[in-house]
């Protein structure tokens, strides 16, 4: 079985300082693992997916993830934030089937 | 390449309609996720498709829910005598077996509200 635990429900940010959103995973098999974005009322935007190539993966945005299978940890980074960052995000992870396995998700605050 | 499409994005309903949306994946993609997100929470699988082939489905998908996908394309969730528990927002992600199969991609979700 897997599951998906993510650090932190709100998490806030100065505009310009790193964003640093922490997943960590439970997989009785080698995970595919995702992060996706979500604007208000609206659909989940894949971010980046690890995959079992490189562990340092790079998304869209400015974004990217960690793979640590010793902390089985997966955590979104991105270097300098920007207003338009805000939103949830959401960790998963690949299961039976590809079937996803969601964390419940952390907001994302920008302040100016 | 049109992304996947939800039809309605809205839909109120009163306790004991009943209600269906319909999922449009990604042309070509053989395989259909239906998911649902409470408030406040991640989405959680409901059932998935490999063509017209239902092949799983979540122990939360009461006998309420039926899903089907006829032709191997577009898709239908149907519930039955909705519950104000039955208010969500519900996806649809489509993925290829053949190439990246592991991606889904999700369409914008309908969200319903049963009153």
């Amino acid at each position: 079985a897997q599951s998906v635990t993510q650090l932190g429900s709100h998490v806030s940010v100065s505009e310009g300082a790193l964003v640093l959103l922490r997943c960590n995973y439970s997989s009785s098999v080698p995970p595919y693992l995702f992060w996706y974005v979500q604007y208000p009322n609206q659909g989940l935007q894949l971010l980046l997916k690890y995959t079992s190539a490189a562990t340092l993966v790079k998304g869209i945005n400015g974004f990217e993830a960690e793979f640590k299978k010793s902390e089985t940890s997966f955590h979104l980074t991105k270097p300098s934030a920007h207003m338009s960052d805000a939103a949830e995000y959401f960790c998963a992870v690949s299961g039976k089937g590809n079937k996803l396995v969601f964390g419940a998700g952390t907001i994302l605050r920008v302040k100016s | 390449d049109t992304g996947v499409s939800q039809d309605p994005r809205h839909k109120i309903t009163k306790r004991g309609q009943n209600v269906t949306f319909r999922c449009d994946p990604i042309s070509e993609h053989n395989r259909l996720y239906w998911y649902r997100q409470t408030l406040g929470q991640g989405p959680e699988f409901l059932t998935y498709f490999q063509n017209e082939a239902q092949l799983e489905k979540s122990r939360l998908l009461s006998n309420r829910f039926s899903a089907e996908r006829p032709k191997g394309s577009f898709s239908t969730l149907e519930i039955q005598r909705t519950e104000q528990g039955d208010s969500a927002m519900y996806l649809c992600a489509s993925s290829s077996f053949l190439a990246d199969q592991e991606t889904q991609y999700f369409g914008p979700g309908t969200r319903l509200l049963v009153l």
